[in-house]
């Protein structure tokens, strides 16, 4: 009865190669989203959807790219690995509330670029 | 300069120590404020939201100032396992519940 998750937990892969994130919420959430939490720990938004329609956009490379096929799951594809990508990536949901947007988050996955 | 500033620590407190972490934020138009958790190797999760009025949750107490910009959390009675990172998170709503994160504070409690 997991929440919001995400496969794989972990993946090691080779610089320039082309991979795939998936994440999954049984919420019923209308909005979902991927952050990257790099070496230093440093949370940041990447994307978000809400019932599949791209509603945040920071500014990330064009290598990656979300893909929502319905409103329970948000893909990232990342093309041309670098090492820099190295980092942890939560896929979270979220429902609106009084207060703003509850964000449930996925237990990440792990990626190293070598 | 960030948007959501905070003191990484860590703090380090005996059990039962009382202990108060701070957190300032830039943007005025911020329109809600929350303090998320996150233990080791582990996804962060809300803790409790921050109201003007002040907020508590058990041994936890929130407080925002918005005529500074500055959100605070309280942890009375410290336990073990408040061994955690406290992340100061502001949700900026126009931007579609952009939540934007702080460095977050480490807070070690030891026995």
């Amino acid at each position: 009865d997991t929440a919001v998750s995400q496969t794989p937990k972990y993946l090691v892969t080779q610089m320039g190669n082309d991979k795939s994130i998936k994440c999954e919420q049984n919420l019923g959430h209308d909005t979902m989203y991927w952050y990257k939490q790099d070496s230093k720990k440093f949370l940041k938004i990447m994307f978000s959807y809400n019932n599949k329609e791209l509603i945040i956009n920071e500014t990330v490379p064009n290598r990656f790219s979300p893909k929502s096929p319905d409103k329970a799951h948000l893909n990232l594809h990342i093309n041309s690995l670098e090492l820099g990508d190295s980092a942890v990536y939560f896929c979270a949901s979220s429902r609106p509330d009084a207060g703003g947007a509850t964000q449930y988050f996925g237990p990440g996955t792990r990626l190293l670029v070598l | 300069r960030k948007e959501v500033e905070q003191d990484p620590g860590p703090f380090n407190v005996p059990e039962g120590a009382t202990v108060a972490f701070n957190c300032t934020y830039s943007n005025s138009a911020s329109q809600s404020f929350f303090w998320y958790r996150q233990d080791c190797r582990k996804e962060p999760k809300l803790l409790m939201s921050v109201y003007s009025s002040g907020n508590e949750d058990g041994r936890f107490t929130a407080q925002l100032n918005r005529a500074s910009q500055y959100i605070s959390l309280l942890i009375r009675d410290s336990k073990l396992s408040d061994s955690a990172t406290y992340l100061c998170v502001v949700n900026r709503v126009e931007y579609g519940n952009k939540l934007v994160f702080g460095a977050g504070t480490i807070l070690r409690v030891k026995s």
